[in-house]
């Protein structure tokens, strides 16, 4: 089925960790997104990447590097992971933005313990 | 698993009532909106967007209405059904690539 794929689904990491978010879209998206969703907030942008080569700060980028590997993956790093990046991760893709839709993977649950 | 917080605003409606979702918004030059559903465990959905130069749009069972002059947006669901029992963001584009939500509202459909 087309659309977003994220992977893990879930991860419990232990602070100072490290870890990869990795995700892939195949609508032939231009841009991709990565935002985080926690209790009580609405989806906060981390990074995004408006087309192949380019990446950005979100809102909330501290913590946090990104790779636009090709038009179809963008993986979200975790250098060392801090128990305030617990939270349920999603990646977003979109042809060109807004106006454009959005399409969203199913997320990843993140816990730093 | 829940992906929400506990203390979202909560609708609670019966199975076949209309449902009105609210939303206000920030940015009076915001010039795009959406509205997302996101069931529980899932990435959110898209339902239905509206441009500020519109007023109204239809969909399926759903109508988003945007007033501009008191910056308000609001997404309402006909004859709602039990598998429309989710949480509902409202979405506003503030610039390039600058798409903010909001923090959502519980919808609870009893049958």
């Amino acid at each position: 089925n087309a659309g977003v794929t994220q992977t893990p689904k879930f991860q419990v990491l232990k602070t100072g960790q490290s870890m990869t978010l990795q995700c892939a879209q195949d609508m032939n998206h231009n841009s991709m997104y990565w935002y985080r969703q926690d209790p009580g907030m609405g989806l906060r942008l981390i990074y995004y990447s408006a087309s192949e080569g380019t990446t950005d700060k979100g809102e909330v980028p501290n913590g946090y590097n990104v790779s636009r590997l090709n038009k179809r993956e963008f993986s979200l790093r975790l250098e060392s992971a801090a128990p305030s990046q617990t939270s349920v991760y999603f990646c977003a893709s979109s042809e060109r933005g807004p106006p454009y839709g959005y399409t969203f993977g199913s997320g990843t649950r993140l816990t730093v313990v | 698993g829940e992906s929400v917080g506990l203390h979202l605003p909560t609708l609670s409606v019966q199975e076949g009532d209309n449902s009105i979702i609210n939303c206000a918004y920030s940015n009076s030059a915001s010039d795009y909106f959406i509205w997302y559903k996101q069931e529980s465990g899932k990435g959110p959905q898209f339902i239905i967007d509206i441009r500020s130069n519109m007023d109204k749009r239809q969909g399926q069972r759903v109508t988003v209405l945007l007033n501009k002059t008191v910056k308000h947006l609001s997404l309402q669901i006909a004859a709602t059904q039990p598998g429309d029992s989710a949480v509902y963001f409202c979405a506003e584009n503030e610039g390039f690539q600058k798409l903010v939500f909001g923090t959502g509202t519980r919808l609870l459909v009893s049958p």
